[in-house]
Formats: C-alpha cells, sequence, structure tokens
C-alpha cells in the first residue's frame, strides 16, 4: 500500500452541481498531484500543488480547483459539472520539491458519475 | 509535447510464461523519466519501475524488468513468470523536469491458467 487515501470512493451528482474529493497523501511528501482518467483512457494530470501553492496545470478549465493543507490533506473541487466530468480521480503524492521529478504513488481513486 | 504511445489495447499470456509490454515515447527534452504502472480492477495505480533517461541499466524490480532502449525511444516492460494476479492494465508514463506525467493508453493483459 502507498499510504494515499481518497475520498469517498463513490459519487454520483447531476449536471451543475459542485463537488469536492479529498486526498490524504503520504506523510512527509509535500508534493500532490491530481489527475482525471475517463473510461477506457488513461491518466490525465490536472494539477499539482507544492506546499500549499499550485506549480503547475494541465489542459483543464478554471471550474476544477484545489487545496492543499499543512497537514498532508488536500481537495478537488469541480464546479458547474458536465456529463464529461464522470470519470476515476485519481491523487499521487510525491516527497520531492516542486516539479516533476519524483515517483508519484496514487490513492485508489474517487469515481464521479455525473447524471 | 511529450507522448507516450502503448499499441496493444489487449494481450493474453499463459501462466508461469513470460510477457513483454510495448510502449515507446517521443520527448524533446534530454532528461525524462519513464515509468510503468498497474492498475487493477480497483482502479488503484500501482507503481511498478522506472527507467531514468541517463541511466546506463536496464532497470528491473523483482519479475518486473524494462528494456529500454534509447536510439528506438522504446521502454518495453518485460513480466517474467505470470501470475493469475498480474490480470490488470497497464500505464507506461513519462515525465521530464518542465513536464508532468503524461500517460499511455494502456494494456489490459489477461494471465491465463
Amino acid at each position: 500500500e502507498t499510504g494515499v487515501t481518497q475520498s469517498p470512493t463513490h459519487l454520483i451528482k447531476t449536471r451543475g452541481q459542485q463537488v469536492t474529493l479529498r486526498c490524504s497523501s503520504q506523510s512527509g511528501h509535500n508534493t500532490v498531484s491530481w489527475y482525471q482518467q475517463a473510461l477506457g483512457q488513461g491518466p490525465q494530470f490536472i494539477f499539482q500543488y507544492y506546499r500549499e501553492e499550485e506549480n503547475g496545470r494541465g489542459n483543464f478549465p478554471p471550474r476544477f480547483s484545489g487545496l492543499q493543507f499543512p497537514n498532508y490533506s488536500s481537495e478537488l473541487n469541480v464546479n458547474a459539472l458536465e456529463l464529461d466530468d464522470s470519470a476515476l480521480y485519481l491523487c499521487a503524492s510525491s516527497p520531492g520539491t516542486s516539479g516533476y521529478t519524483d515517483t508519484q504513488y496514487f490513492g485508489p481513486g474517487t469515481r464521479l458519475t455525473v447524471l | 509535447a511529450q507522448k507516450i504511445t502503448q499499441t496493444q489495447p489487449g494481450m493474453f499470456v499463459q501462466e508461469k510464461e513470460a510477457v513483454t509490454l510495448d510502449c515507446t515515447y517521443d520527448t524533446s527534452d534530454p532528461s525524462y523519466g519513464l515509468f510503468w504502472y498497474k492498475q487493477p480492477s480497483s482502479g488503484e495505480m500501482i507503481f511498478l519501475i522506472y527507467q531514468g533517461s541517463y541511466d546506463q541499466q536496464n532497470a528491473t524490480e523483482g519479475r518486473y524488468s524494462l528494456n529500454f532502449q534509447k536510439a528506438r525511444k522504446s521502454a518495453n516492460l518485460v513480466i517474467s513468470a505470470s501470475q493469475l494476479g498480474d490480470s490488470a492494465m497497464y500505464f507506461c508514463a513519462t515525465h521530464s523536469g518542465n513536464t508532468p506525467l503524461v500517460f499511455g493508453k494502456g494494456t489490459r493483459l489477461s494471465v491465463i491458467a
């Protein structure tokens, strides 16, 4: 096990609603990244946080936002949900400094369904 | 931009046999890392093995080895002595200092008893 946990496991929302997904990183890991994995695809990078600051973002609109807290927990918030937001959301933590050079360890994911 | 190509959507292997999962990559960065992750049906991405672009030797981790051919831009995963528990999706991924992890579309491996 990686020591990375995510909640909830599954979530069902309706279009237009807002959702918050949570992640608890491995202790000592200052960097957390979030990914979206649509069915049948590889994960796609949403953004990365290092010591509570966003320091990298993929091709996702501003309605995807995040927070990282000093206690190694983090959140992914998605506003104005769309049907295409239905996916598995994965968080991953890594021990190093900012940047993308470290191995990332993933949590079990949250499966979001938007109806 | 970095890109990963996995051309095998699905593979079958007999238990106890070896299997090779293909991965080719494209990157303009001279320094990069290559990863393989396993994703069982439960959804968690499990880190298997890492190869740095400047590493002289191919990486090995237990039954996993990475066949790194830099000139061909390939980073194939070899699983020896396949087990039923190896049945899963396998993803190849790459990153550099300036770009986050980019994943391929994955290969579904099925191990047959």
